[in-house]
């Protein structure tokens, strides 16, 4: 059953621990993508991958670092220095389909920082 | 970053009632996507545009990909209960040498049994 997986559903954090929210995925996608989302933002991109052991900064990479060691897998590391790391995280991946890219997604994991 | 304009933000419907919302842009686009999230979970691919005035459907769902390139519009009829949820357009242009997608903020729709 191919897809993406995002894990833990949930996580709870104090303020001042870093925290890696994890992204597999099995469809053999090339690039894989992290986006926060709050309510009413839409969708704001923190990292990018386009092939193994290479990754770009998106709109918001402050405060976080990824890694891209396989390319089934795209880690997210959320580090003390975010200011406001409470958010829904969601990892995507897109595959080229020989006209464009569609991109698509994980179920998400709600970071809960106090 | 850049985002699009999506319109309205938010509607309430009767059930059964057709449905249109639509994205902007001040950029050209090459491809156009449609999303849906139910409250809780990830995005939903719902519709990818790839031509200039190309319409397509999917079930209940039409979305056309603008002649302009810096628009697109999704329509649902007679909506039902389980449409509700947010829409989010996506506009993509690998073309430029990126793999990015720029995000409308998205359209809450709420349908009233």
């Amino acid at each position: 059953d191919g897809g993406i997986t995002q894990s833990p559903k949930y996580l709870f954090r104090k303020e001042g621990q870093n925290v890696t929210l994890s992204c597999e995925q099995n469809l053999n996608h090339d690039a894989m993508y992290w986006y926060r989302q709050d309510p009413g933002q839409g969708l704001r991109l923190i990292y990018y991958s386009q092939i193994v052991n290479d990754f770009q900064k998106g709109d918001i990479a402050e405060g976080y670092s990824v890694s891209r060691e396989k390319k089934e897998s795209f880690p997210l590391t959320v580090t003390s220095a975010q200011k406001n790391p409470t958010a829904f995280y969601l990892c995507a991946s897109s595959i080229w389909t020989g006209v464009e890219y569609e991109q698509y997604f994980g179920p998400g994991t709600r970071l809960t920082v106090t | 970053g850049q985002q699009l304009n999506q319109s309205p933000q938010s509607m309430f419907i009767q059930e059964g009632e057709d449905v249109s919302m639509n994205c902007t842009s001040s950029s050209i686009f090459n491809t156009w996507l449609w999303y849906k999230q139910d409250p809780g979970e990830g995005p939903v691919l719902l519709i990818a545009l790839y031509k200039a005035g190309e319409l397509t459907s999917n079930g209940r769902l039409t979305a056309q990909f603008g002649i302009t390139r810096k628009d697109s519009f999704l329509n649902i009829s007679a909506s039902i209960p389980s449409d509700v949820g947010i829409y989010f357009c996506a506009g993509g242009d690998s073309g430029a040498g990126s793999y990015q997608l720029t995000f409308g903020k998205g359209t809450k729709l709420s349908v009233i049994p």
